[in-house]
């Protein structure tokens, strides 16, 4: 069964970092991508990025200064890092799966994890 | 970056009825359309993959088409269960960009 769990702190002070993590069990990681998008409060969905089977990552272009992602394959975990945090980046952050074959893009979602940026 | 306009934002609907979302591409994306179903507090759930195709599990009261540009969401006879918040994704070409959501509520 294809799980993912994002965890990380649920408040973060502005400037400071915000360091997530995506668990995921039911595949592997050196077979598919996985992807990081955000939901502001009340708002739409954006990509964030994502890391490729083969441990290349894309980014957000507003984003790219500020972050990084990278894996332990051997914990099956992906880690997020965003510096300098201002209160725009308060949103629930998700981990997604996407395969280059079926079942294709974006087809299993963690719950998302809750981030506040203030003092 | 890629713009996906999707319409209407919102939309008053009941249950019975036949309800269209669209999502307009800035350029040619293809296929490669995908549409998401929100509840409040969850995570988004896929629908409909590369523009028309059915996700696992997913009713077939929902379809999706491809007009040019334009990329439709349907859901036939709506139940309780729909009324949620919509997404559309293009992801031919990098970065994938979502539409600005729809969503549904009851009359």
């Amino acid at each position: 069964q294809v799980q993912l769990k994002e965890s990380g702190p649920g408040l973060v002070q502005p400037s400071q970092t915000l360091s997530l993590t995506c668990t995921v069990s039911g595949f592997s990681l050196t077979s598919n991508s996985v992807h990081w998008v955000r939901q502001p409060p009340g708002k739409g969905l954006e990509w964030v990025g994502a890391i490729w089977s083969g441990g290349s990552t894309d980014y957000n272009s507003a984003l790219k200064s500020r972050l990084s992602i990278s894996r332990d394959t051997s914990k099956s975990q992906v880690f997020l890092k965003m510096n300098s945090l201002q209160t725009e980046d308060t949103a629930i952050y998700f981990c997604t799966r996407s395969t280059g074959g079926p079942p294709g893009v974006m087809d299993a979602w963690g719950q998302g994890a809750s981030v506040t940026v203030s003092s | 970056d890629i713009q996906m306009t999707q319409s209407p934002s919102s939309m008053s609907v009941s249950l019975g009825d036949t309800v269209t979302i669209t999502c307009r591409a800035s350029q040619d994306v293809g296929i490669y359309v995908n549409w998401f179903q929100q509840k409040p507090g969850k995570s988004p759930r896929r629908m409909i993959y590369r523009a028309t195709n059915l996700a696992d599990g997913v009713p077939s009261r929902f379809s999706g088409s491809r007009s040019g540009s334009d990329y439709s969401l349907t859901i036939s006879s709506l139940e309780s269960e729909d009324v949620a918040d919509y997404h559309c994704l293009q992801y031919d070409e990098y970065p994938p960009t979502f539409g600005g959501g729809t969503k549904l509520e009851l009359k």
